[in-house]
Formats: structure tokens, C-alpha cells, sequence
């Protein structure tokens, strides 16, 4: 059964701390992305990556960055982190940039930032 | 720009059919896809276009029409499971996804 684990369901951090998002995926996939997610938008892709060590911007940078040392892991971290990045994060992982291939999302991690 | 649009809310009747459009206007096009999403929890896949015409998949259905722009997701004898979220994503030129904002679907007894 495909998986992609995120490290945390919920998080509350404080107004400027550096917040660290992990996902990790068991199915060899090459492509993994972040998505943040908030009420009346659709996903808004913020960092991809195709290969270990290889990153990509996606539509909304700013405020983040990320991580891939390697290929089942790719962390996102906020570096100093603010009220607007309270959101519902999202990783997913595909194997492919082949156009028929569907993502596989983790459960998501609903940051509170305070 | 990109754009999807998916009407926000929908409520349907256990036991009915109910039809979620989906209109896009992307650059380039490599298929549609549809994932259902329940609250607080992660998308799950339904659906991929890239031909004009139905698939159906039991219960579900998806339809394509590239030279309207549009598509609909179908589901027939609806099940208070099937209260949830509907996502539809448009692959484009770059090979991403590009998403619309979702529609909540309600099923009511």
C-alpha cells in the first residue's frame, strides 16, 4: 500500500520560530511536492522537487524553503514563521512527470502559527 | 492567467445522482483529474481525463470535453460516505497541476 507519512497532524508554533515540516514516502517516487491549503483556494503549490538535491519555486516561495538530501524525504521549513502561514499543509509524491500519473497526498499537517 | 472554476457548494439526496462541473482555462493541457477529499484528511484520487468522452469507474463517472474547457464528475446512488470535498485538477503545458478550489458536496438522508 502506497504511503506518504507527514511528521506531525498538528502544529502550533509561535510567531518567528523556524518551523520544520517533514514527509517521507515508501514507494521510490521521484517527484514530491508542497501544498498549502486554505478555505475557498485551491491547492497552491509551494516548493517541487524531481530529484534528490534538485528543487524547484513553485507559485507561492516566499517565506519558505526546502529540503531533499534524500529521495523518500523532502522537509519544508518556514524560517521565521508568521500568522499568514497558519494553513493546512500538504506533501505528495508521484512517480512521474509522465501527465497520467496521479500524486499520493499525505494526511496533511494543520499549522497554527500565534 | 490559469484558471479553474468548480461551484463551491452542492447538496444532493442519498439515493440520487448528482453531476459537479468543472471549467478550466490553462495553458496547455495534459489531462483532468478528480479527487475527492474528506474533511481533514488527505485528497484521494478518482478520476483522469486526457481523451474527450465518459469514464466510468462503478459508482463514478468522468466526462471531458477539451474544446469547451470542461468537465463533470458524476456519482449515482450517493452515500452519506460520499458527503465530502471534490477537487478538480487541469495538468498543464509544464506538466502542473493546476487546482480549483473544491466543491463540498452534502448528502442528505
Amino acid at each position: 500500500d502506497v504511503k506518504v507519512t507527514q511528521s506531525s497532524r498538528y502544529l502550533v508554533k509561535r510567531t518567528g520560530e523556524k518551523v520544520f515540516l517533514e514527509c517521507v514516502q515508501d514507494m521510490d517516487h521521484e517527484n514530491m511536492f508542497w501544498y498549502r491549503q486554505d478555505p475557498g483556494l485551491g491547492l497552491r503549490l509551494i516548493y517541487f522537487s524531481y530529484d534528490v538535491k534538485m528543487k524547484e519555486k513553485g507559485d507561492i516561495p516566499e517565506g519558505y524553503s526546502v529540503s531533499r538530501e534524500k529521495k523518500e524525504r523532502f522537509s519544508l521549513i518556514l524560517e521565521s514563521a508568521s500568522t499568514n502561514q497558519t494553513s493546512m499543509y500538504l506533501c505528495a509524491s508521484s512517480p512521474t512527470t509522465d501527465s497520467q500519473t496521479e500524486a499520493f497526498f499525505g494526511q496533511g499537517t494543520r499549522l497554527t502559527v500565534v | 492567467g490559469q484558471n479553474i472554476d468548480q461551484p463551491t457548494e452542492m447538496t444532493a439526496t442519498e439515493g440520487a445522482i448528482v453531476q459537479i462541473n468543472c471549467t478550466y482555462q490553462t495553458s496547455g493541457f495534459n489531462g483532468l483529474f478528480w479527487y475527492q477529499q474528506h474533511a481533514g484528511e488527505a485528497p484521494t484520487f478518482l478520476s483522469y481525463n486526457v481523451l474527450d468522452g465518459l469514464e466510468e469507474k462503478g459508482r463514478f463517472s468522468s466526462f471531458l470535453s477539451r474544446s469547451k474547457g470542461y468537465s463533470y464528475l458524476l456519482l449515482k446512488e450517493l452515500q452519506m460516505k460520499d458527503s465530502a470535498s471534490y477537487l478538480c485538477a487541469v495538468m498543464d503545458s509544464n506538466y502542473q497541476l493546476i487546482w480549483g478550489a473544491g466543491t463540498k458536496l452534502i448528502i442528505k438522508p
